[in-house]
């Protein structure tokens, strides 16, 4: 089984700051992550596939890079609605998928 | 674009079947492209992946819930569906459906989520 790990486990930011949120696997997986934003009492968002992919839709102060095990998601610059936790998800042991433990961004 | 929606009990009693239905809209559940999946999150805990069917009838399921885990698809009705059986309050949880995109390796939409508590 691939394992997900996510770091830090939750981060203090303010609004402006670059937040910068890591996932790793427990093995490669190449290039199949994805990060997701939820917010309290909503489902999961896709924000960012293919580890480096912008869905549709998501505003580009949202990126991400890495492959293999070490992956980043970044918020260049924190506004008041990405106050959330996030989660990466891989998917090269499809079709079985696992999810980190998810990352919460606070408000310092 | 496509829509999910989850129905079914909200509660349900220690050792019976939790059973519940995603109707989707916007688009084909046949789709060559997509897998349709079950998603769960324990009250204050992170997503856990429960399994996917392919509108074929191909099933997938987490090995950890696969002896209690039956999904099932029917493309007539736009549906598919979810049984756990013989629920403790461990499974006591939000769940969510969501269509996989393949060619992604995403979840790219996702049901509202449906809260199901298991309690005599």
């Amino acid at each position: 089984d691939i394992q997900m790990t996510q770091s830090p486990s939750s981060v203090s930011a303010s609004v402006g700051d670059r937040v910068t949120i890591t996932c790793r696997a427990s093995q490669g997986i190449s290039n199949w992550l994805a990060w997701y934003q939820q917010k309290p009492g909503k489902a999961p968002k896709l924000l960012i596939y293919a580890a480096s992919s912008l869905q549709s839709g998501v505003p580009s102060r949202f990126s991400g890079s890495g492959s293999g095990t070490d992956f980043t998601l970044t918020i260049s610059s924190l506004q008041p609605e990405d106050f959330a936790t996030y989660y990466c998800q891989q998917a090269n042991s499809f079709p079985q998928f696992t999810f980190g433990p998810g990352t919460k961004v606070n408000v310092k | 674009q496509l829509q999910l929606q989850e129905s079914g009990p909200g509660l349900v009693k220690p050792s019976e079947t939790l059973s519940l239905t995603c109707t989707v809209s916007g688009g084909s559940i046949s789709s060559s492209s997509y897998y349709w999946d079950w998603i769960r999150q324990p009250p204050g805990k992170g997503l856990e992946w429960i399994g996917s069917i392919y509108y074929s009838g191909n099933t997938y399921y987490n090995p950890s819930l696969k002896s209690r885990v039956t999904i099932s698809v029917d493309t007539s009705k736009h549906q598919f569906s979810l049984k756990l059986s013989s629920v403790t309050a461990a499974d006591t949880a939000v769940y969510y459906c969501a269509s996989y995109y393949y060619a992604s390796g995403s979840f790219d939409y996702w049901g509202q989520g449906t809260l199901v508590t298991v309690s005599p």
